[in-house]
């Protein structure tokens, strides 16, 4: 199985601060990358696919980036609703594992 | 628009079964896998398996083999999850999602809690 991690686990930021988060995959994955955005008692959103495709409807202030093991999502600028828990997850090969989560709250 | 709509909350005692649906609306049901994610309460997401809803193939995480049967009915467009064998470390909200291209979710039912306890 393919092992995902986060870092950080968990962080604190202003808004407008850029944060950016990194997803490690323990083998190659291609660009079979996803990043999620959960907040709390929500399903989760899709923000982007395929490592640096930006789902529809979703601002352009979140950004995707990486391919092989190494993936960043970055947020350019942090907004108010942007407070919330992202996942990665690899889409490369069953089982589609996700990372552990990332919380991002507020300084 | 897309929507997948769940069935309501349920509370099972230890050894039992239960079975979730799915609801799909708003796209072509045959033309996109729906898969199963939960998430124990404080926790992360678990990825647990799909379904082709065209074909009925599944496929399932090694660790809900045996336990895990995942159906569909084409003429309602439901999806349905059964865990049999229930634990206590069973208890977590059980999401479908459908699947894009390369398999990334791009909707979201809305979640079932399922509580084990005796």
């Amino acid at each position: 199985d393919i092992q995902m991690t986060q870092s950080p686990s968990s962080l604190s930021a202003s808004v407008g601060d850029r944060v950016t988060i990194t997803c490690r995959a323990s083998h190659s994955i291609n660009n079979y990358l996803n990043w999620y955005q959960q907040k709390p008692g929500k399903d989760p959103k899709l923000l982007i696919y395929a490592a640096s495709s930006l789902q529809s409807g979703v601002p352009s202030r979140f950004g995707g980036s990486g391919s092989g093991t190494d993936f960043a999502l970055t947020i350019s600028s942090l907004q108010p609703e942007d407070f919330a828990s992202y996942y990665c997850q690899q889409s490369f090969s069953s089982p589609f594992t996700f990372g552990p989560g990332t919380k991002v709250d507020i300084k | 628009q897309v929507q997948l709509v769940q069935s309501g909350a349920e509370v099972k005692k230890p050894g039992a079964s239960v079975k979730v649906s799915c609801k799909a609306s708003g796209y072509t049901f045959t033309g996109y896998f729906i898969h199963w994610v939960r998430q124990a309460p404080g926790q992360g997401l678990e990825w647990m398996g799909w379904i082709n809803p065209n074909s009925g193939g599944t496929n399932f995480a090694q660790k809900f083999q045996g336990r895990v049967t995942v159906t569909r009915d084409k003429s309602t467009s439901t999806a349905y999850m059964e865990l049999s064998t229930l634990r206590s470390d069973d208890t977590a909200v059980y999401y479908c999602a459908r699947a894009g291209d390369a398999q990334f979710l791009d909707y979201w039912g809305q979640g079932t809690l399922v509580t084990v306890s005796s």
